[in-house]
């Protein structure tokens, strides 16, 4: 089956610092990945995505790239702020007809002034 | 991104009583939204699948009964706690697929805020 494995947390980093978070997947056939962020009491907010190999998503500073040699969709930034502290999860979406999104376990990131 | 909100944010209500939880995609139609379920630092665990116009399909383990859900137009589903009770407390979050335009791949499902419930 589908699934996603991603860097354990917690994660404490110190203003400006460089940011990865690594996340692998197993899939068949060629997914879609994900990157999503939740800030603290709210749901899920769409950060990043990439459908094809060697796509690379970005946005707010964020980057990851589709690499399907390794499995894996790893998230930077390099240099993260106060107000990146959030738990961040990596997801895909399979390519076939069972359209549900797998999640990984998520991370918390922590920086700090 | 697209915009799917929830209401209520938040509920309070004694053990016995129902619950109904809202979710609407605001700008764009969406005929399959998800609902899961999130324990206090854990991942998301899908509930169910809600298409428009027919019955959602549960995930294994989730009361059908219990977790009743509703998909009667292209931008709410409903999701209603039913005769809900402690150990439903937890934070109930929807999210709306949309299918993107250009093929399958351009598909993205987008979240709500959530709805954090607590039964006393």
């Amino acid at each position: 089956g589908n699934s996603v494995t991603q860097m354990e947390g917690p994660v404490t980093l110190s203003e400006e610092a460089f940011l990865t978070i690594n996340c692998t997947y197993t899939a068949t056939g060629y997914p879609s990945l994900f990157w999503y962020v939740q800030y603290p009491g709210e749901g899920l907010q769409l950060l990043l995505k990439a459908t094809k190999a060697d796509d690379k998503g970005s946005n707010k500073g964020f980057e990851a790239t589709y690499r399907k040699e390794t499995t894996s969709f790893h998230l930077e930034k390099g240099s993260v702020q106060v107000s990146d502290s959030a738990v961040y999860f990596c997801a895909l979406l399979p390519s076939g007809s069972a359209r549900q999104l797998t999640f990984g376990s998520g991370t918390q990131l922590t920086v700090l002034p | 991104g697209a915009v799917v909100s929830q209401h209520p944010s938040r509920v309070i209500c004694k053990s016995g009583t129902s619950v109904k939880i809202e979710c609407r995609s605001l700008d764009f139609q969406a005929t399959t939204m998800f609902w899961y379920r999130q324990f206090p630092k854990q991942s998301l665990m899908l509930m169910a699948t809600s298409n428009e116009g027919s019955k959602a399909t549960y995930e294994q383990g989730v009361e059908k009964d219990k977790f009743l859900i509703n998909h009667a137009s292209l931008t709410l589903s409903t999701l209603t706690v039913t005769s809900a009770h402690p150990e439903d407390s937890s934070f109930y979050i929807c999210s709306a697929r949309d299918p993107g335009a250009g093929g399958p791949w351009r598909e993205t499902q987008y979240f709500g805020p959530g709805t954090r419930l607590l039964v006393l």
